[in-house]
């Protein structure tokens, strides 16, 4: 079975701090995809970032890396220097080839508040 | 850059009425999913369509659900009988290919309301 943990439910930081949210995934699947969608306040989903699973390589866009670790079912995501602009709901989500990719299971979340 | 349109961006209605969501999904995709996130809650997929037919759905999408694409452009969501429960945020997404390696996207989502 498919299942995604963000066990952080919220977070707070102060502007220019860094702030990593996590993410563990569970699947049987050796072939899967791993995304990152930013949700800010005005409700639509934005992706970030995809990943597949062999292609272990941290990547860096900006201020955002991802830390993708098959050893320990992880794939976190990085914000250096925070903005206020940054604030939103962070989701996490995985697609499985045993299920064709047809549908991606999302995490539950990770509320993220920067204040000036 | 092309993007998935949904309408309309926020629907009321009463509750045992029946709704139609729709979806402009981008001209060259194939693939159409809905997907619902109920307020503060994460998002879960509803239903895949692809070539005119369901290719998946989840336990949620019942018999109150259907979807279809009446026109080639348009992908709808229909709830027969909307139950307070179904109040949510419903998303289209779309993709071009069928495996999920290639960025699904989402539209702005539609707001639901049952009251």
């Amino acid at each position: 079975a498919q299942k995604v943990t963000q066990a952080q439910t919220e977070i707070s930081v102060v502007e220019k701090e860094d702030v990593t949210l996590d993410c563990v995934y569970e699947t049987r699947d050796t072939t899967y995809y791993l995304f990152w969608y930013k949700q800010p306040p005005s409700g639509e989903l934005v992706f970030l970032i995809r990943r597949n699973s062999f292609d272990e390589q941290n990547e860096i866009s900006g201020r955002y890396s991802w830390n993708f670790q098959k050893s320990t079912s992880s794939f976190n995501f990085t914000i250096t220097a925070s903005q206020v602009v940054d604030s939103a709901v962070y989701f996490c989500a995985l697609s499985e080839a045993n299920t064709g990719f047809q549908k991606l299971v999302f995490g539950t979340g990770t509320r993220l508040l920067v204040s000036p | 850059e092309p993007e998935v349109t949904q309408t309309p961006s926020h629907q009321v209605t009463q509750m045992g009425q029946e709704v139609i969501l729709r979806c402009v999904p981008i001209s060259n995709h194939l693939y159409f999913y809905w997907y619902r996130q109920i307020l503060g809650q994460k998002v879960e997929f509803l239903v895949s369509f692809y070539n005119n037919e369901i290719s998946e759905k989840s336990e949620i999408f019942d018999d109150q659900f259907s979807v279809e694409r009446p026109d080639g452009s348009n992908f709808t969501l229909k709830i027969r009988s909307t139950k307070l429960e179904d109040s949510a945020m419903y998303f289209c997404a779309s993709i071009r290919t069928g495996i999920m390696n290639t960025e699904a996207f989402f539209g702005q989502g539609t707001r639901l309301t049952v009251v």
